[in-house]
């Protein structure tokens, strides 16, 4: 079945600095999109990005990210980290009608 | 701006307790979702329904099952609750159930189970 791989456990990081959130995944179908949620502490997941096309760039709220499907990635990357990113970030691929399949999830601190 | 509403925000039961959790959608979507969250931080589909289809993932025990009057509800029924269901229960919904469409959250439903 599908499956996404994404950096494990917690990445920390100082305010201003740059981070980057590693995406690698597995499918059999090719009608496929990919996205980046984020979640707040007790708050729902919502939408950060998406994106089915190919080497195509995209960019939400400072964050962008590029599918390759050469390399069945899709890394998450931010140039210059604000506290306010302290979140729990998953990466997630739907196919065909079945649903987004999640990552394990990430989370992020920010250090100021 | 919330859009998918879950109630209730917590509840604790007993091993052997059935419980039930609403969801109501107000996007005009057609199909919703629940997810199991577990203490992990792991997101597990459950079921999806769109009015036509239900979509069941195996691996969920058969004390679960969706409920649905209408395509703006699901609720989520759990006959005897065990500890391992202690999670929190994330509904969601989308325009349609294809590839291409983004999943709309709701804030979950925490169950402890006791």
């Amino acid at each position: 079945g599908d499956s996404v791989t994404q950096t494990e456990g917690l990445v920390t990081v100082t305010e201003g600095l740059p981070v980057m959130l590693n995406c690698t995944y597995q499918t059999a179908y090719s009608d496929v999109a990919f996205f980046w949620y984020v979640q707040y502490l007790n708050e729902a997941p919502k939408l950060l990005l998406r994106s089915s096309t190919d080497n195509k760039r995209t960019e939400h709220q400072g964050f962008h990210a590029t599918l390759h499907k050469s390399s069945s990635s899709f890394h998450l990357q931010k140039s210059s980290v604000q506290l306010s990113d302290s979140a729990l970030y998953y990466c997630a691929l739907s196919a065909y009608a079945q649903g987004l399949t999640f990552g394990l999830g990430t989370r992020v601190s920010v250090f100021p | 701006e919330t859009a998918v509403f879950q109630t209730p925000n917590y509840h604790v039961t007993q091993v052997g307790n059935e419980v039930s959790f609403n969801c109501k959608q107000t996007l005009g979507h057609d199909t919703m979702y629940w997810y199991k969250q577990d203490s992990k931080k792991l997101l597990k589909i459950m079921f999806s329904y769109n009015n036509k289809q239900l979509i069941v993932n195996e691996t969920v025990p058969r004390r679960f099952s969706p409920q649905s009057s209408d395509k703006a509800h699901l609720n989520l029924r759990i006959k005897s609750v065990e500890p391992e269901d202690s999670a929190v229960y994330l509904c969601a919904s989308s325009r349609l159930g294809g590839s291409q469409n983004t999943l709309y959250f709701g804030a979950g439903t925490r169950l402890s189970v006791l």
